[in-house]
């Protein structure tokens, strides 16, 4: 297994420009969640998903969509990029949500935003 | 609101003593707590995971413990070794969210 993949790994964009930043899993997880980890801050949770089709909000979503179509995809989009999503970001799995399974987390994407 | 508070914030440590990074959170409705281990510049690998009703867990050299009801949960960490360096974080799982602390630095010195 690969676990859980993150592309790209690093990403420089420019204030106004719009990505997103690619997440799978092979272990046929159900729960797939984003965070972000600032300095000081500590990991943010963005938005998760308990499925495909199922999406909701974390402690910091705004800036940032999400949707689910399949159980391997979580794709996490920034519309128009601001020099406050400057961060890195990981993607985390677990097999169930509300159960408390360990969660599996991505290699991350730097992203600077100028 | 979870607060999940790790001290110290940094440690260091000649090689092949015992250590002891210290976990607390306000809200003891978790289902688990999760300890990590992050490189520099690099992912989360998860290390030990306690559920609600358990008191500790070990691996290898590490064990890890929680008290619910205090909102505590400690890793220890034995005979530390060089490549035991990295950045140590709780995480307090609530079900669909983890709570993170800010993590302990460790350094272990040969």
């Amino acid at each position: 297994n690969a676990g859980v993949t993150q592309t790209p790994k690093f990403q420089v964009l420019k204030t106004g420009q719009s990505m997103t930043l690619q997440c799978a899993q092979d272990m046929n997880h159900e729960y797939m969640s984003w965070y972000r980890q600032d300095p000081g801050m500590g990991l943010r949770l963005i938005h998760y998903s308990v499925g495909a089709g199922i999406t909701d909000q974390g402690e910091v979503p705004n800036g940032y969509n999400v949707s689910r179509s399949t159980t391997e995809d979580f794709p996490l989009r920034l519309l128009s990029a601001a020099p406050s999503q400057t961060s890195v970001y990981f993607c985390a799995s677990s097999y169930a949500s509300g159960t408390g399974d360990t969660q599996y987390f991505g290699p991350g994407t730097r992203l600077t935003v100028l | 609101k979870q607060e999940v508070t790790q001290i110290p914030a940094a440690l260091s440590v000649p090689e092949g003593e015992n250590l002891v990074l210290n976990c607390s959170f306000t809200d003891s409705a978790i289902y688990n707590l999760q300890w990590f281990r992050q490189d520099p510049g690099k992912g989360l690998t998860s290390l030990l995971l306690i559920q609600s009703s358990q008191r500790e867990q070990t691996s290898g050299r590490l064990n890890a413990s929680l008290d619910k009801s205090s909102g505590r949960s400690t890793l220890y960490i034995a005979a530390s070794q060089p490549g035991d360096s990295a950045t140590y974080l709780c995480a307090a799982n609530r079900g669909y969210a983890l709570n993170f602390g800010k993590g302990t630095s460790l350094l272990v010195t040969p």
